[in-house]
């Protein structure tokens, strides 16, 4: 069963607005979090992360929100630029129980100009 | 410095043919991860090292699949008698320090099997 969930599959912004890309989860024991980045014929690229200790995390245009309540995260991205055109991927980890990312189906997003 | 790299980048195999697939971590990284993902889908955990040692293999999903990386950095994941349901992009990713749980991933190997 799918313990991360990513229920949009593609979003289309234009260029200059706010991306948010969305991801729930159902495992209560995730305790940490990370956005990966990917372009076609290449492995994903780490983003951002967040522990559950913390509900924010900002890293230049990339923020992640977490809502340990709700178990619901997302990935703002401002200002969206054309090269940010990418699937995101949003990933979990128990670190209690090892170190394997249980990762989301992706979100395609597209910039537009 | 130099990346995840795996090779080959692309493989073709006969249904019931060996393949063995490999990847070297960054340098210094202890612990390497293998990942199948199928089309559409995210990434799923094959199997994990720290050093030599195979730590968790709960992943793999059948005795044809074996994984190893006998001297704590280059591994290989070898499936044997390949099925035309292997055929997937199989992701290798390293990690530093045990602290940090940012993976590293190579570019891949697209593995179809005809």
């Amino acid at each position: 069963d799918q313990q991360v969930k990513q229920n949009s599959p593609s979003l289309s912004v234009q260029e200059g607005r706010i991306s948010i890309l969305n991801c729930d989860y159902t495992n209560s024991m995730f305790d940490y979090f990370l956005w990966y980045k990917k372009y076609p014929a290449e492995g994903p690229t780490f983003l951002i992360s967040i522990s559950s200790i913390k509900d924010k995390n900002e890293d230049g245009r990339f923020t992640v929100f977490l809502n340990k309540s709700a178990k619901h995260l997302s990935l703002h991205i401002v200002p969206s630029q054309p090269g940010d055109s990418a699937v995101y991927f949003c990933a979990a980890l128990n670190s209690n129980s090892g170190y394997a990312l249980n990762f989301g189906k992706g979100t395609s997003l597209l910039v537009t100009p | 410095g130099a990346g995840v790299s795996q090779s080959p980048r692309y493989k073709v195999a006969k249904r019931g043919q060996d393949v063995a697939l490999r990847c070297d971590p960054i340098s210094g990284h202890v612990s390497l991860f293998w990942y199948q993902q199928a089309l559409g889908q995210g990434p799923e955990f094959l199997t994990y090292f720290q050093n030599e040692a195979q730590l968790d293999k709960s992943g793999l999903p059948s005795d044809r699949f074996f994984a190893e990386r006998p001297e704590g950095s280059v591994s290989t994941l070898k499936i044997q008698r390949t099925q035309q349901e292997d055929s997937a992009v199989y992701l290798c990713a390293s990690s530093g320090a045990r602290i940090t749980y940012e993976q590293y991933f190579g570019p891949g190997t697209r593995l179809t099997v005809t």
